[in-house]
């Protein structure tokens, strides 16, 4: 109950496409959803992030849709380049009195030039 | 403002070692967080400190300990290493409950 499901493993998209990475949770007291990019040999960065009462969020190319009563979320990204080439990571916060977070497994994003 | 950061970047260790990492959280900021990371997978939460206290734990064995100095700064200890235990760690730094920053990591060998 406590995972977070994330498809694909891996994506390869055209320069201008739009890369949509999904996630699935279980526990309906999650509170709090945020995507991760990773670039090799770094530390995960936060990119966007949502809470359940919103069912959509925009920031720049990157738009989070979140469907509450499926249980799940996606990211989008607009106008891909090749810099967006990274790992992407969705995660799920407890509730407030818990502080883990739980991590997807993680979607490898190549974008070709 | 130098964000997260951590020591060392990478670290190689022969099994049974002890090993110590450490953590200077973003200016402001008074919570640690640590996490594994190993390789292809999502980070998993090994624990928090806050107010120089152990607040929660994830699956890890005692061999993971923890210690938060008052400066905020942290250290993760892993005892008696095993291969499995190769791996990024993680630390993250948060003010209360909100968002939580992580550093660029300390990669380990365990040989």
């Amino acid at each position: 109950q406590q995972q977070v499901k994330q498809s694909p493993q891996s994506l390869i998209v055209q320069k201008g496409g739009i890369p949509i990475i999904n996630c699935a949770y279980e526990n309906t007291a999650f509170d709090y959803f945020p995507w991760y990019q990773q670039f090799p040999g770094k530390g995960p960065a936060l990119l966007i992030a949502i809470r359940p009462d919103v069912s959509e969020k925009k920031e720049g190319r990157f738009t989070i849709s979140f469907n509450k009563s499926a249980k799940q979320f996606s990211l989008h990204i607009m106008d891909s380049q090749p810099g967006d080439s990274a790992t992407y990571f969705c995660a799920a916060r407890p509730p407030a009195g818990t502080y883990k977070y739980i991590f997807g497994t993680g979607t490898r994003l190549k974008v070709l030039a | 403002d130098a964000g997260v950061t951590q020591s060392p970047t990478h670290l190689i260790k022969t099994r049974g070692q002890q090993v110590t990492l450490r953590c200077s959280p973003k200016s402001g900021h008074d919570t640690v967080s640590w996490y594994q990371q190993a390789l292809g997978q999502g980070p998993q939460f090994i624990f928090q400190y806050y107010e120089e206290e152990e607040r929660q734990r994830g699956n890890f064995p005692d061999r993971f300990s923890g210690h938060q100095f008052p400066n905020y700064s942290s250290e993760l200890n892993v005892n008696a290493l095993l291969l499995g235990d190769s791996a990024l760690y993680l630390c993250a730094s948060s003010s209360y409950y909100n968002e939580q920053f992580f550093g660029p990591g300390t990669r380990l060998t365990v040989l």
